[in-house]
């Protein structure tokens, strides 16, 4: 079955980059995810990436899709200790028209001052 | 907005109890979704609906049922919890195929 995978935690010093790699089975899909969960609350989209793109930038934030590989990754230029946080990578379920999203376990950012 | 309310926001059970947790939506979105989260497990999805008076099976769905009688609310229910059902839970709904979905704030479910 479809499955994303994520390394479980990252550590960065406040104005580094931090990069978040995550890896999907699910050739088919057309939108890949990402969202940020903070302590205590849902989740929110930070940003997503269409299939048939590469990269997409967004502020600080710059997503990089290599199809042939079927891995995604999130930069984070300048980091901040409001960055600390989960992050998701979810992929969309190819060509089920349900909507349903398959969701990496989660990749916890600590952002150290 | 309200958005994607979730009630309640915690619960203790004991074993073989039951419960419903409410999901409500006010942005009129047909699809909504109830997932579990667990520590180093991400998110997974117990049921989902695609419109009001349907719903279907997610990845986890043993031990839960459903119910959307009103497109804006989304039951999630459990006729007998067990400590295997200790968990976050999230309810999340969407426009549709490839749209955003936006998650409540979750339910800490503890059953003892």
């Amino acid at each position: 079955g479809e499955d994303v995978e994520q390394s479980l935690f990252l550590s960065v010093r406040e104005g580094d980059s931090s990069v978040i790699n995550c890896t999907y089975t699910d050739s088919s899909s057309t939108y890949l995810y990402w969202y940020k969960q903070e302590p205590g609350a849902g989740l929110q989209l930070l940003t997503y990436i269409f299939s048939n793109m590469d990269m997409k930038q967004d502020q600080r934030l710059t997503v990089l899709l290599n199809k042939k590989d079927k891995h995604l990754s999130l930069r984070i230029a300048d980091t901040q200790t409001g960055d600390s946080a989960i992050y998701f990578c979810a992929e969309s379920i190819g060509s089920s028209n349900t909507g349903k999203l398959i969701f990496g376990q989660g990749t916890t950012l600590q952002v150290k001052p | 907005n309200a958005g994607v309310t979730q009630t309640p926001k915690f619960r203790v059970l004991k074993t073989g109890q039951s419960m419903t947790l409410l999901c409500a939506q006010d942005m009129n979105h047909e699809y909504m979704y109830w997932y579990r989260q667990d520590p180093g497990m991400g998110l997974r999805l117990i049921h989902y609906s695609v419109g009001e008076g349907t719903t279907a099976k997610g990845e986890v769905p043993d031990g839960y049922n459903v119910s959307r009688l009103k497109k804006q609310n989304f039951l999630l229910g459990l006729e007998s919890a067990a400590p295997s059902q200790t968990s976050v839970y999230f309810c999340a709904s969407g426009a549709g195929e490839n749209t955003e979905a936006f998650f409540g704030q979750g339910t800490r479910l503890t059953v003892v």
